[in-house]
């Protein structure tokens, strides 16, 4: 297994631009989450899915888009990047049902808007 | 709304000591709670998880125990080592709302040979 997989691992936007990040896992997880790590802090959630079709705001969602059409995919979509959007971007995903499941992180990727 | 704090911020230490780090949340409604490290410019890499139903759990020289009535969590790390310096983030996922783990900011630790 791969695990959770994401690319690109760096990326540089000028502002307006637009990109998307992809997610892939191949853990067939229910659950998969899009977070932004901003220096010196922790995580923040952006979006979450449940399962293929189903996706709700997290903390921090405003500039972003996302989509579920299949259970291994959760690509991040940014629109009109502006430099606030220059973060470290981290998916993660984890089964569904119970609670003792951890969840996987992908290595993340580094974004860079100017 | 779940908040989770670290304390400290930041800690050096020399070669060879028993160090505890701190994690509170404010919402003890919580299904587990997971201890991270991260190295400089990487990923996460999850080095403990406790139930909610747990004490504590222990991997080599690393220990967690947790105390949910009181919203408190330490990672016990004993005899620190320069490969110990990292950042380690405290994480809780709870059981309402979002089902997905709110991070503290964590605690940067620096150990000198």
């Amino acid at each position: 297994n791969a695990g959770v997989t994401q690319t690109p691992k760096f990326r540089i936007l000028k502002i307006g631009q637009s990109m998307t990040l992809q997610c892939t896992q191949d853990m067939n997880h229910n659950y998969m989450y899009w977070y932004r790590q901003d220096p010196g802090m922790g995580l923040k959630l952006i979006y979450y899915s449940v399962g293929a079709g189903i996706t709700d705001k997290g903390e921090v969602p405003n500039g972003y888009n996302v989509s579920r059409s299949t259970t291994e995919d959760f690509p991040l979509r940014l629109e009109l990047a502006a430099p606030s959007q220059t973060s470290v971007y981290f998916c993660a995903s984890r089964l569904t049902g119970g609670t003792d499941y951890e969840q996987y992180f992908g290595p993340g990727t580094r974004l860079t808007v100017t | 709304k779940q908040e989770v704090t670290q304390i400290p911020a930041a800690l050096s230490v020399p070669e060879g000591e028993n160090l505890v780090l701190n994690c509170s949340f404010t919402d003890s409604a919580i299904y587990n709670l997971q201890w991270f490290r991260q190295d400089p410019g990487k990923g996460l890499t999850s080095l403990l998880l406790i139930q909610s139903s747990q004490r504590e759990q222990t991997s080599g020289r690393l220990n967690a125990s947790l105390d949910k009535s009181s919203g408190r969590s330490t990672l016990y790390i004993a005899a620190s080592q320069p490969g110990d310096s990292a950042t380690y983030l405290c994480a809780v996922l709870g059981r309402t709302g979002r089902r997905a783990l709110t991070f503290g900011s964590g605690t940067r630790l620096q150990v000198q040979p």
